[in-house]
Formats: C-alpha cells, sequence, structure tokens
C-alpha cells in the first residue's frame, strides 16, 4: 500500500500564479485533511472532507479550495498565490476524525 | 473551542537524558482523544500514540511514557534515557468526539538531543 501520496514534493511560483496540490489515498478512509504547516505554529487545518462530494472550511482558509469527487482524491487549490501562502503542507486521511491521521510526505511551497 | 498548548518552544539535553515534554489541552466535550505525533528533520509526522478521555492509564512503550491527567487537563509526553535520534519535533494534539470532529495541533516542541 502506497498510503497517502502527495505531489509535487517542492513548487516556487510567482505572486497571483496558480496551481493545485494533488493527494491520493488508497486505504478506503472517509476522511481527508489538508494542513499547512508554518515555522513554530504547528498545523493549522485548511480543509478537510468527510466523504466524497462533502468538504468543510478548517482554521486557515481563505485563499484555497477543494474538491472531493471520489474517495481517493483530495485536491488542493491555490487560485491566486501570494506570499503569505509560502508554507509546507500536508495532506492526510483517517477512517474517523478520531481515530491517527496517516500523513503524505508533505509539499514545500515558496511564493515569491 | 478546543485548544492546546505546548509551552515547551525547545527543549536541550544531553544524550542518556531524561525528558518531559509539556501538553495542556482544553476542551468542553467529556468525550476526546489525545494524540502525539513526532516530526523528524526528515520532515515526515509520525504518530507516536492516540488515547482517549475515559482511559487515564498511564503508558509506556519502551524508552517512551505518557502521563494523562484529566485534573489538570495535561498528557505529558517522557523520553528516558534520550537519544540523539529522539532529536525532532513532537506535536500533541486533540480531537473532541462529537460531530465531524477534527485534529486541533499544539505548536511542537523542538527536541534537541546532543551526544
Amino acid at each position: 500500500n502506497a498510503g497517502v501520496t502527495q505531489t509535487p514534493k517542492f513548487r516556487i511560483l510567482k505572486i497571483g500564479q496558480s496551481m493545485t496540490l494533488q493527494c491520493t489515498q488508497d486505504m478506503n478512509h472517509n476522511y481527508m485533511y489538508w494542513y499547512r504547516q508554518d515555522p513554530g505554529m504547528g498545523l493549522k487545518l485548511i480543509y478537510y472532507s468527510v466523504g466524497a462530494g462533502i468538504t468543510d472550511k478548517g482554521e486557515v482558509p481563505n485563499g484555497y479550495n477543494v474538491s472531493r469527487s471520489t474517495t481517493e482524491d483530495f485536491p488542493l487549490r491555490l487560485e491566486l498565490a501570494a506570499p503569505s501562502q509560502t508554507s509546507v503542507y500536508f495532506c492526510a486521511s483517517s477512517w474517523t476524525g478520531n481515530e491517527k491521521l496517516f500523513f503524505g510526505s508533505g509539499t514545500q511551497l515558496s511564493v515569491l | 473551542a478546543q485548544k492546546v498548548t505546548q509551552a515547551q518552544t525547545e527543549i536541550s539535553v544531553v544524550e542518556k537524558e531524561d525528558v518531559t515534554l509539556d501538553c495542556v489541552y482544553e476542551t468542553r466535550d467529556t468525550t476526546y482523544y489525545l494524540f502525539w505525533y513526532k516530526q523528524p528533520p526528515s520532515g515526515e509526522l509520525v504518530f507516536l500514540i492516540r488515547r482517549n478521555s475515559f482511559d487515564e492509564q498511564n503508558e509506556i512503550s519502551g524508552r517512551y511514557s505518557w502521563n494523562f491527567q484529566k485534573s489538570t487537563s495535561s498528557f505529558n509526553f517522557t523520553i528516558t534515557a534520550s537519544q540523539v535520534v529522539d532529536s525532532a519535533v513532537y506535536f500533541c494534539a486533540l480531537s473532541e468526539a462529537g460531530g465531524y470532529s477534527t485534529l486541533t495541533f499544539g505548536k511542537g516542541t523542538m527536541l534537541l538531543v546532543s551526544p
């Protein structure tokens, strides 16, 4: 099993560009999440999904969009990249909201 | 709203010392879950433990132990005889049981173990 796969691992964007961070899991988990990690700030939840077709905002959703058309995939879209979105992004999945999270390896994004 | 506080930003110890990482949480729920994750310098997030609010027994796993005290809303993590490989950022996290719950993380404690 691959677990949670995130792509790309690194990306540099110019201000105003858009991109999609891809996330897929092969564990048939219902819950999927996107977190961002800034130095010294822990992980903050951007968006999450409790099943295909159901998504909801987390603590820091501004500037991002998500969709969940299948159980496996949960892409994160940045429409107009801003320097404040420079961060490390982690996708994760779990059976329920109270079970342990399985994390992807992270995407380091720089917006210049 | 749920909240997790890890007051220790960074801890430095010498190998073989014991070290305790503090975690204090806030929640209005009576049923909740507490977690610890490790993030080594390579960057991945590694699950260490999950504990529910009805299980106050301390847990020991090798050199790791966890002390859960509901009376003080704390879930502290102790590493006995620390090793250089324990150097990492450690995160405490909380999820409440109701509805569509999600994990709330503390800001993390960076542990540096020197030889």
